[in-house]
């Protein structure tokens, strides 16, 4: 069926490093994606979004990449810092948002 | 701008009874989705509303309901309740219904328990 997913659920990174999440999802008729971050407590929080005509966009500190060939996006954060530790949803949108499982970072200081 | 609210934020609830949540979204927004998040099924999306409609379902049993009033705040509704729906459920609102691309913003949420 259609879904979206994550390939770790953790990552650790060093504070001031570069972090790097993935994605894959399984409809090649999927047209929109989000990036959501989740800190403890709080509900999910908008970062960027990227549309299936584009394989790039960037935002401040990040960016996401979109390869429709594999199927796969990824969300990259630039200088990783102690407030981005959270746990990181890409989702795609059709009727309603689908959401993967999730990869929680964990910035090391 | 005030963001999505909720309430309540907490809820202690045993089986058998029901309980309605309530959502507010950000003024001007007039759709309103809800999702409930558990560590075993993750994000789940339950319905949404629009003008007071129902405009879409996820897969979830009839005793999940919710209501749109005129001024876009929205309720929902678990009867029966049962141990496993026991999760945070949260509330999401954007400005219109069916366009892609209408970034949906989330509320707290309100974390359930049920004994």
């Amino acid at each position: 069926g259609e879904s979206v997913g994550l390939h770790l659920p953790t990552l650790s990174v060093q504070e001031g490093d570069n972090s790097i999440i993935n994605c894959a999802y399984s409809n090649s008729a999927s047209d929109y994606f989000i990036w959501y971050k989740q800190e403890s407590g709080k509900g999910p929080q908008f970062i960027i979004d990227i549309r299936s005509n584009m394989d790039k966009r960037q935002g401040q500190r990040v960016t996401v990449l979109l390869n429709k060939t594999v199927k796969h996006l990824s969300l990259q954060i630039a200088a990783t810092q102690p407030g981005d530790s959270a746990v990181y949803f890409c989702a795609e949108m059709r009727r309603a948002l689908t959401f993967g499982s999730g990869t929680r970072l964990q910035v090391q200081p | 701008k005030a963001g999505v609210t909720q309430t309540p934020r907490y809820l202690i609830k045993t089986r058998g009874q029901q309980v309605t949540l309530s959502c507010s979204p950000i003024s001007g927004h007039r759709s309103v989705s809800w999702y409930q998040q558990t560590p075993g099924q993750g994000l789940q999306f339950l319905f949404e509303y629009f003008s007071e409609t129902q405009r879409n379902k996820g897969n979830f049993p009839g005793r999940f309901s919710g209501r749109q009033f005129s001024n876009s705040r929205s309720e929902m509704n678990v009867s029966t309740l049962e141990l496993g729906d026991s999760a945070l459920y949260l509330c999401a609102s954007s400005l219109t219904s069916g366009r892609l691309t209408d970034t949906q913003y989330f509320g707290p949420g309100t974390r359930l328990t049920v004994l």
